[in-house]
């Protein structure tokens, strides 16, 4: 079993919708949680990131962690075409290394 | 210009053979990362290196060695290359602390024949 779990999709919404992903984690050691933002054929980019449970808001963009059960998720709000890409959860522990889901895919489409 | 860039992008080789990819970085970070990245999988960890000097094996460093040539440099050998490890290859950064994330190169897509 992977120590954090995303469901790959891909998950299709029309331009404006609300998006959830969501990612599960198993090590009770994570203590930041983040996500992050892939562009087809880029490298992946630090979106947005939490500490301990809570939730981070940036823009259209809310991260939320909660701990107890070590569940994670990124809200979009009137989301659009360009945030069409694959997000990818992603912990980090004390020896500060990170561990990535599988990633989701997201289309939104105008 | 691009903080982390990767060379080369693209990749065909045959079985057996070696090849290197390299990582180079602006951002003036000690620390230095090697993924791989396949669909379904995520990223996984090859190697890492906390500064010059420091090489740590990942995840999964069977069929790997790695070379931190300076504080901008670190670089990705496949010694006998095998179908498997045909993948999208990413370099990263990060500082000290992390918190800021890790910065990653365009990738290297490789393709073992």
């Amino acid at each position: 079993q992977k120590e954090v779990e995303q469901d790959p999709g891909p998950l299709s919404v029309p331009e404006g919708a609300i998006v959830s992903l969501n990612c599960t984690y198993s090590n009770s050691a994570f203590q930041y949680f983040m996500w992050y933002r892939q562009y087809s054929r880029k490298g992946p980019e630090l979106l947005m990131y939490t500490y301990s449970s809570g939730n981070k808001e940036d823009g259209r963009f809310t991260a939320q962690v909660d701990k107890s059960s070590k569940y994670i998720s990124l809200f979009i709000r009137d989301s659009q075409p360009s945030d069409s890409a694959t997000y990818l959860c992603a912990s980090y522990n004390a020896g500060n290394m990170l561990t990535f889901g599988g990633g989701t895919r997201l289309m939104v489409k105008p | 210009d691009a903080d982390v860039t990767q060379t080369p992008r693209n990749r065909i080789t045959k079985t057996g053979k070696r090849i290197m990819l390299e990582c180079s970085q602006t951002k003036g970070h000690d620390r230095m990362y090697w993924y791989r990245q396949d669909p379904g999988l995520g990223l996984r960890l090859i190697y890492y290196s906390f500064d010059v000097k420091d090489i740590n094996k990942g995840e999964i460093s069977d069929g790997y060695s790695v070379s931190r040539q300076a504080q901008a440099k670190f670089s990705l050998s496949l010694e006998s290359a095998i179908p498997n490890q045909t993948a999208l290859y990413f370099c990263a950064t990060s500082d000290s602390i992390g918190l800021a994330g890790q910065y990653f190169g365009p990738g290297t897509r490789l393709t073992v024949t």
